[in-house]
């Protein structure tokens, strides 16, 4: 299957100051990509969705403001949490799908970057 | 709307028993199906996915699952499991749509502990 990278894997950050999560398809132009948060023992909770070009489409809940997300590029889409609270420390994980055009009918998953907020 | 329910959180098992892990799922359109495994502090990795055809899907690692559209279900099953496959299962749907894939309605989870 295909390649999505996350990076960082793990990240600890004083509370106030700002986090930024990357997440990269390798092999593959992403479409669209998801951002998933998973609390402990818990679901994945879909946070928004983008695709390249637009901006991201935030489920209800979801402080826009807070978590910014970036698609600039096919390959690139970026999480930044904004003046990060302990609350915001959590389990995030992207996703990614090609056009459908090129075969885009499967997500791929990033392996996930576990936020410490202290 | 689309709900996913995965009737057991956990489901313990020795290890070279069969095991099965249950989803059941709600939905008023025809759906795509999915089970993923999560390792420890890792993304999901898909296990199978169902899209049409045979209700009978076979997946990674020695999984397979079957879609029941009278009963709405889409249980995975192994017949031997190993202490490797100790790890966190989801079983996820996605609305048929003329785009592809829209984005996947999760359930919470079965952790799959095999013991020696």
């Amino acid at each position: 299957g295909a390649v999505v990278s996350q990076h960082p894997s793990r990240v600890i950050c004083k509370s106030g100051t700002s986090v930024k999560i990357e997440c990269r398809s390798l092999d593959f132009q992403a479409t669209t990509m998801f951002w998933y948060r998973q609390f402990p023992k818990q679901s994945l909770m879909l946070m928004a969705t983008s695709n390249e070009g637009s901006k991201a489409t935030y489920e209800q809940g979801v402080e826009k403001d807070k978590f910014l997300i970036n698609h600039a590029s096919l390959t690139l889409s970026t999480l930044t949490v904004t003046s990060a609270h302990p609350e915001d420390s959590s389990f995030y994980i992207c996703s990614a799908r090609a056009g459908l055009r090129t075969g885009g009918t499967e997500a791929f998953f990033g392996q996930g970057t576990r936020l410490t907020v202290v | 709307a689309q709900s996913v329910t995965q009737l057991d959180s956990q489901v313990p098992v020795f290890e070279e028993a069969p095991v099965e892990l249950r989803c059941n799922y709600s939905s008023s359109v025809s759906v795509y199906l999915f089970w993923y495994v999560q390792y420890p502090n890792q993304g999901l990795q898909l296990l199978l996915k169902y899209l049409s055809g045979s209700t009978l899907v076979k997946g990674i690692n020695g999984f397979e699952a079957e879609f029941n559209k009278s009963q709405t279900s889409f249980h995975l099953r192994k017949p031997s499991v190993h202490i490797s496959d100790t790890a966190e299962y989801f079983c996820a749907v996605s609305p048929l749509m003329n785009s592809g894939y829209s984005t996947l309605t999760f359930g919470k989870g079965t952790m799959l502990l095999v013991s020696p």
